[in-house]
């Protein structure tokens, strides 16, 4: 029972120009969402959060948006730069008891060619 | 200065047999988690310790049996290995577990049961 889906396996877009990676939730209990980026061989890493009481969340060149009526969120990189070439896995959470506990989806690999 | 470490990094062991994965972080952190990643790459919280008491029990088999000498550590130890739990067990941590936190991930063991 997938709760948190990416649908894109992979994505590959040229350096500088716009990355978008989607999520897609089912549980529409989930009211916290976030973003992580994973290398190869290390652990995820923390990139942006959105609360569902906002749309939209912006820090550098990541942006989140977060549209609840469709359950959908997107991050959108840019300009891409190579060095963003990783597995991105969106990830979501609700209130209440467990409220730490975080539901990733499968993950999206990103190419940026040079 | 590695915030959240994981030894061994790699695992290969027979079936049946008993392993034990360690987990420490210095940041001062009081709630850490285990997460496992199979084969179709979901990352999935297995248990989360706050204060060296167990807060998330997922429907995890009865051999893995997670343990918390001190807030700083949380070990996993798993009995009579089978060919499933191969997986990357990642091991996390956040300040107080909730959710606008960050979880920092250490890098992973890899597990591999024969």
């Amino acid at each position: 029972d997938q709760q948190v889906k990416q649908n894109s396996p992979s994505l590959s877009v040229q350096e500088g120009r716009i990355s978008i990676l989607n999520c897609d939730y089912t549980n529409s209990m989930f009211d916290y969402f976030l973003w992580y980026k994973k290398y190869p061989a290390e652990g995820p890493t923390f990139l942006i959060s959105i609360s569902s009481i906002k749309d939209k969340n912006e820090d550098g060149r990541f942006t989140v948006f977060l549209n609840k009526s469709a359950k959908h969120l997107s991050l959108h990189i840019v300009p891409s730069q190579p060095g963003d070439s990783a597995v991105y896995f969106c990830a979501a959470s609700l209130s209440g008891a467990g409220s730490y506990q975080l539901t990733f989806g499968k993950g999206t690999k990103l190419s940026v060619i040079p | 200065d590695t915030a959240v470490s994981q030894t061994p990094k790699y695992l290969v062991t027979q079936m049946g047999n008993d392993k034990s994965i360690k987990c420490e972080q210095n940041l001062g952190h009081d709630t850490m988690y285990w997460y496992k990643q199979d084969s179709k790459k979901f990352l999935k919280i297995m248990f989360s310790y706050n204060n060296k008491e167990l807060i998330i029990n997922e429907t995890v088999p009865n051999r893995f049996s997670p343990k918390s000498p001190d807030k700083a550590h949380l070990n996993l130890h798993i009995n009579s290995l089978e060919l499933g739990d191969s997986a990357v067990y990642f091991c996390a941590s956040s300040p107080t577990g909730t959710r606008e936190e960050t979880q920092y991930f250490g890098p992973g063991t890899r597990l591999l049961v024969l």
